[in-house]
């Protein structure tokens, strides 16, 4: 059974830093791209960033370029979000999602229950 | 970048059928990805690539993708079916890269 369980989640205040992890299990995890998706209170979904199976690519929202950085280490089977500089509208419940895709479309085929991030004063 | 455009909310009875559109600029051309989201839960992928059903997921829910409007098509609705539903395109002339519609509730009466 595929299983992604997020941590890592809390309250920060503006400027500071925060970082998630991913742990992944039932699947190998270093056949797979894998991404972050963040939905903030009451709001629509939002991918944040994406990274290859091998690291090889990696790819951000413009809402976070140059702030987050998305990394992984396929021996521990962990995804990891590297987040500084956080703003107020960062605050959201951060999902980690596998990716599923060829040719012609890209998905998420699996998803964590999340973990909420805070940014507050 | 590309913009993806669904109804806010769909009303319907139980054992008829809902139909949620998204509108995108020639997502014909696209492969539309669909989730569903129940309050307090991460989302599920309940069809992919237009008209795909994960293992797991009823008969009841379809897609269909033509021209400028994709459309998930769930029958015969249940009670559980109430939830949001968003649908997803990868775009790689976009950015951002994967797009997400806003999402709409749907409402079982």
């Amino acid at each position: 059974e595929v299983q992604l369980v997020e941590s890592g989640g809390g309250l920060v205040k503006p400027g500071g830093s925060l970082r998630l992890s991913c742990a992944a299990s039932g699947f190998t995890f270093s056949s797979y791209s894998m991404n972050w998706v963040r939905q903030a209170p009451g709001k629509g979904l939002e991918w944040v960033s994406s990274i290859s199976s091998s690291s090889s690519y990696i790819y951000y929202a413009d809402s976070v370029k140059g702030r987050f950085t998305i990394s992984r280490d396929n021996a521990k089977n962990s995804l990891y979000l590297q987040m500084n500089s956080l703003r107020a509208e960062d605050t959201a419940v951060y999902y980690c999602a596998r990716g599923l895709y060829d040719s012609s479309g890209y998905c998420f085929d699996y998803w964590g229950q999340g973990t909420l991030v805070t940014v507050s004063s | 970048s590309y913009v993806l455009t669904q109804p806010p909310s769909v009303s319907v009875a139980p054992g008829k059928t809902a139909r949620i559109t998204c509108g995108g600029n020639n997502i014909g051309s696209k492969s539309v990805h669909w989730y569903q989201q129940k309050p307090g839960q991460a989302p599920v992928l309940v069809i992919y690539y237009d008209s795909d059903r994960p293992s797991g997921i009823p008969e009841r829910f379809s897609g269909s993708n033509s021209g400028n409007t994709a459309t998930l098509t769930i029958s015969r609705v249940e009670a559980g079916d109430e939830a949001d539903y968003y649908c997803q395109v990868w775009d790689s002339s976009s950015d951002p890269l994967k797009v997400f519609g806003g999402g709409t509730k749907l409402t079982v009466l």
